[in-house]
């Protein structure tokens, strides 16, 4: 059964990049069967799609966050990564990670997740 | 893209059944089967319970169950077990430059 961990700082002063890592066990993010996801929660709030990437490097990112969200993929540690540049206190939330099925637009496996806090 | 539509808070009592509403538009939950539903107990993750619409992963109870009706989508529990409260999320794709868009959520409490 596939396992997807977060990690990285959970402290992030404002104008700085958050940088966060998904390490994924039982599973590759190298199948072609899957995309590998962001999604956050502010506190308190409901959850939001930042992007995903594929094993061949291909990304889709929200709209409302594209100018600041870089996701990358490294095959050879099964992992993925989340940078969001320039950020901001509206940035503050649980960031998790998460699998999604080619062609079922659904997150079937999903991160304990991970608090990271903009503040100076 | 708007964030689906859900009522801040369902109740029942043990036993019961209730129902969920996600409401969106012909460019999400209305145009494609695509929705899910996610439970998420907190400080927990949340656990996807029903995708495309009315499909169960393995190992969700069959007490869950969900149905789409034009631009609604619904999320029902029978038999209402303590278990259960928690908050649901639905999701649909959409076919806005934000393909993936999440509802406002749901409390479930269990009276």
């Amino acid at each position: 059964q596939v396992q997807l961990q977060e990690s990285g700082p959970g402290l992030v002063k404002p104008s700085e990049t958050l940088s966060l890592t998904c390490t994924v066990s039982g599973g590759s993010v190298s199948s072609g069967n899957y995309y590998w996801s962001w999604i956050r929660q502010p506190p308190g709030e409901g959850l939001e799609w930042i992007g995903y990437i594929f094993y061949s490097g291909s990304t889709n990112y929200n709209p409302s966050l594209k100018s600041r969200v870089t996701i990358s993929v490294d095959t050879s540690k099964n992992q993925f990564s989340l940078r969001l540049s320039s950020v901001t206190a509206a940035d503050t939330a649980l960031y998790y990670c998460a699998r999604f099925p080619r062609g079922k637009y659904t997150f079937d496996s999903w991160g304990q997740g991970t608090l990271v806090t903009v503040s100076s | 893209q708007s964030a689906l539509t859900q009522p801040a808070s369902v109740s029942g009592s043990p036993g019961q059944s209730i129902t969920i509403s996600c409401t969106g538009t012909s460019s999400d939950v209305g145009g494609y089967n695509y929705v899910s539903w996610y439970q998420q107990h907190p400080g927990k993750a949340p656990k996807l319970m029903i995708y495309e619409v009315s499909n169960r992963p393995s190992g969700v109870s069959n007490r869950f169950s969900g149905s789409k009706s034009g631009n609604t989508a619904s999320l029902t529990i029978s038999g209402l077990q303590a278990e259960d409260e928690a908050d649901y999320y639905c999701s649909s794709y959409t076919s806005s430059s934000n393909p993936y868009v999440f509802g406002t959520g749901t409390k479930v409490t269990v009276l």
